[in-house]
């Protein structure tokens, strides 16, 4: 079955460390992009790519990186500059081209920091 | 003023009842709009999506598009406790391959027994 699989589930981050936080599809989607969600303040947008090897900020893109050196593959990294990011964190991917289809999601991946 | 405004709830009625979500937007060159579902720990699935304007119906849900008034709805009719979940208005311009879809906040929904 095609789908969207982040990993892990759940991750403990210590103070000062750098994670990486896994994106895989196999939905042949050109698309991919990572969401924050925190409780009360939706989703927001940290990084996209619409092609391989390249990608763009959104709009909390600070503390956060990210590559795309396969189509199927868009991990986030987040470094120990980021100083909240204890959150709720979700990959999604698309088609791109003229007419949008919507995104298909991953079930997330939740950080805290201990 | 917000891209997308949408009432966060939490909304709770009984088993049975039509259910109405709502989000108003500022932008009116959206043309896509969708509605997604997320429990609770899960990621968003797309539950609707609509092109323009008009009405779209598939069983117990029904959306509705006013460009006019910049107003979108989800109606949910027999509502069910596995209905219960959070629900996230989204749209986009989708200006050739680059638009990104701006979503709501979301309303938390609960259906009880």
């Amino acid at each position: 079955d095609g789908g969207i699989t982040q990993s892990p589930k759940y991750l403990f981050r210590k103070e000062g460390q750098n994670v990486t936080l896994s994106c895989e599809q196999n939905l042949n989607h050109d698309a991919m992009y990572w969401y924050r969600q925190d409780p009360g303040q939706g989703l927001r947008l940290i990084y996209y790519s619409q092609i391989v090897n390249d990608f763009q900020k959104g709009d909390i893109a600070e503390g956060y990186s990210v590559s795309r050196e396969k189509k199927e593959s868009f991990p986030l990294t987040v470094t120990s500059a980021q100083k909240n990011p204890t959150a709720f964190y979700l990959c999604a991917s698309s088609f791109t081209g003229p007419t949008l289809y919507g995104y298909t999601f991953g079930s997330g991946t939740r950080l805290t920091v201990v | 003023q917000k891209e997308v405004e949408q009432d966060p709830g939490p909304l709770s009625v009984p088993e049975g009842a039509i259910v109405s979500l709502n989000c108003t937007y500022s932008n009116s060159a959206f043309q896509y709009f969708m509605w997604y579902r997320q429990y609770s720990r899960k990621g968003p699935e797309l539950l609707m999506y609509t092109y323009s304007s008009g009405n779209k119906e598939d069983g117990r849900f029904t959306a509705q598009v006013d460009k006019s008034s910049k107003y979108i709805s989800l109606f949910i009719r027999d509502s069910q406790p596995s209905d219960s979940a959070t629900y996230l208005c989204a749209m986009s311009d989708h200006r050739g391959s680059q638009g990104n879809l701006i979503f709501g906040k979301g309303t938390k929904l609960s259906v009880k027994p």
